[in-house]
């Protein structure tokens, strides 16, 4: 049969509003987590990262989020723009001799204006 | 810095041809990623150097692909033979990885290339 392509979850926001984008990540020994945003035809982009050792990081517009526990994520995009209107990916780094950086599946944000 | 370099940018090729992606990563960085990214499976890595170095090529689809890095400022990714079932964007990032007992203090971001996208018909 016909393959079906994989639908990335969409996120709809106003412009204006508060955007949050959770990612949940599989590897609770992981040590640094990063955000990127990839728009269309670009390679993905670092937004921001945190350390396992902190459970925020804020830079300017977003904030990160980390809670070890659940092995969750999130990205906070104040007064989101409808230039922040992308497809987001949260990366988590395994430690050890052979760390590597994994990704999400992503998310896409649209913003209406 | 001009930031990781690609090419081509866009390569149309024909089945069972072979093709070479190039990459050019950020002076100074020591880990090299080839990334895959297509709808169907998102982005995936391929295999990572360190200080030239394979690391992890596990994520190498099959045989026909092979990468190689003879030096810390340019990489390589083959197919050969190409198929259509290969058709995606490729990307190559670069970052600065620690070492020793530094290694998971000092990992920094990777940045990636503008990508090549790949069409094999």
């Amino acid at each position: 049969g016909e393959s079906v392509g994989l639908h990335l979850p969409t996120l709809s926001v106003q412009e204006g509003d508060n955007s949050i984008i959770n990612c949940a990540y599989s590897n609770s020994a992981s040590d640094y987590f990063i955000w990127y945003k990839q728009e269309s035809g670009k390679g993905p982009q670092f937004i921001i990262d945190i350390r396992s050792n902190m459970d925020k990081r804020q830079g300017q517009r977003v904030t990160v989020l980390l809670n070890k526990t659940v092995k969750h994520l999130s990205l906070q995009i104040a007064a989101t723009q409808p230039g922040d209107s992308a497809v987001y990916f949260c990366a988590e780094n395994s430690p050890g001799a052979n760390s590597k950086l994994t990704f999400g599946k992503g998310i896409t944000l649209s913003v209406r204006p | 810095d001009a930031g990781v370099i690609q090419s081509p940018r866009h390569e149309v090729t024909e089945m069972g041809q072979e093709v070479t992606l190039r990459c050019k990563p950020i002076s100074g960085h020591n880990s090299l990623f080839w990334y895959r990214q297509t709808m169907m499976r998102g982005l995936e890595l391929l295999i990572y150097f360190n200080n030239n170095v394979p690391i992890d090529d596990s994520g190498m689809p099959e045989d026909r692909f092979s990468a190689k890095m003879p030096n810390a400022s340019f990489s390589t990714l083959k197919i050969q033979p190409s198929e259509p079932r290969d058709s995606a964007v490729y990307f190559c990032a670069s970052s600065l990885a620690g070492t020793g007992a530094a290694k998971s203090k000092l990992n920094t971001e990777a940045f990636f290339g503008q990508g090549t996208r790949l069409t094999v018909v």
